[in-house]
């Protein structure tokens, strides 16, 4: 079975900053590699995901995500975080023919001004 | 378009009181998920329908959960009797596609808060 692990419970990072959640999974094949981001009391929004082909994918609101499959990896990057950013990011795993995705625990990211 | 919307927002009850949570997905998406999120466990997926059938509900955590998909735009998540330790937020997702992992997409309701006293 898959599974995800980010590693950071929580990230401080100043406003303008460049920011870094690190994602690793778990899963024999080539997986479906997916961020969401939630807002305090909303539901998860999609910022991007990984099928396949060009292992640098962009998404949206600056966010990209770099797929390195001999680190087993999937970070999340943004070159300049604002204060709206504030949020809790989830990694997930998916695979070809499973019909359920697998989140992380989750990062809480703080904004410092 | 509208989106997943859940019903209620905020539920406060009492231990051995039946909870019921409701969701409407997304108008033409065949796949429905229940996920329940707490700051121990994480999101963890309850289970899941494709056209209204349940197809994995493994996680679901005991007798006392049970999920229902009367037809395509309506489901229903019930707690019967509820304890204490069922205090999370449930979130229903639906998708557009059986495989979840080909269009890798789910779209959240903005859950329901469950608080069982």
């Amino acid at each position: 079975a898959q599974s995800v692990t980010q590693p950071d419970i929580h990230i401080t990072v100043s406003e303008g900053a460049s920011l870094e959640l690190r994602c690793n999974y778990s899963y024999g094949a080539t997986p479906y590699l997916f961020w969401y981001v939630q807002s305090p009391g909303q539901g998860l929004q999609l910022l991007l995901k990984y099928f396949s082909g060009d292992t640098l994918v962009q998404g949206i609101k600056g966010f990209e995500a770099e797929f390195k499959r001999s680190q087993s990896s999937f970070n999340l990057r943004k070159p300049s975080v604002h204060w709206s950013d504030a949020a809790e990011y989830f990694c997930a795993v998916g695979t070809s023919g499973y019909s359920t995705l697998t989140f992380g625990k989750g990062t809480m990211l703080l904004v410092s001004p | 378009d509208a989106g997943v919307i859940q019903s209620p927002r905020h539920e406060v009850t009492e231990m051995g009181q039946e909870v019921t949570l409701r969701c409407k997905p997304i108008s033409g998406h065949n796949s429905l998920f229940w996920y329940r999120q707490t700051m121990m466990r994480g999101l963890e997926l309850l289970i899941y329908f494709n056209n209204n059938v349940p197809i994995d509900d493994s996680g679901m955590p005991e007798d006392r959960f049970s999920a229902k998909m009367p037809n395509a735009s309506f489901s229903t998540l019930k707690i019967q009797p509820s304890e204490p330790r069922d205090s999370a937020v449930y979130f229903c997702a639906s998708s557009p596609s059986r495989l979840a992992g080909d269009t890798g997409e789910l779209f959240f309701g903005e859950g329901s808060r469950l608080t069982v006293l």
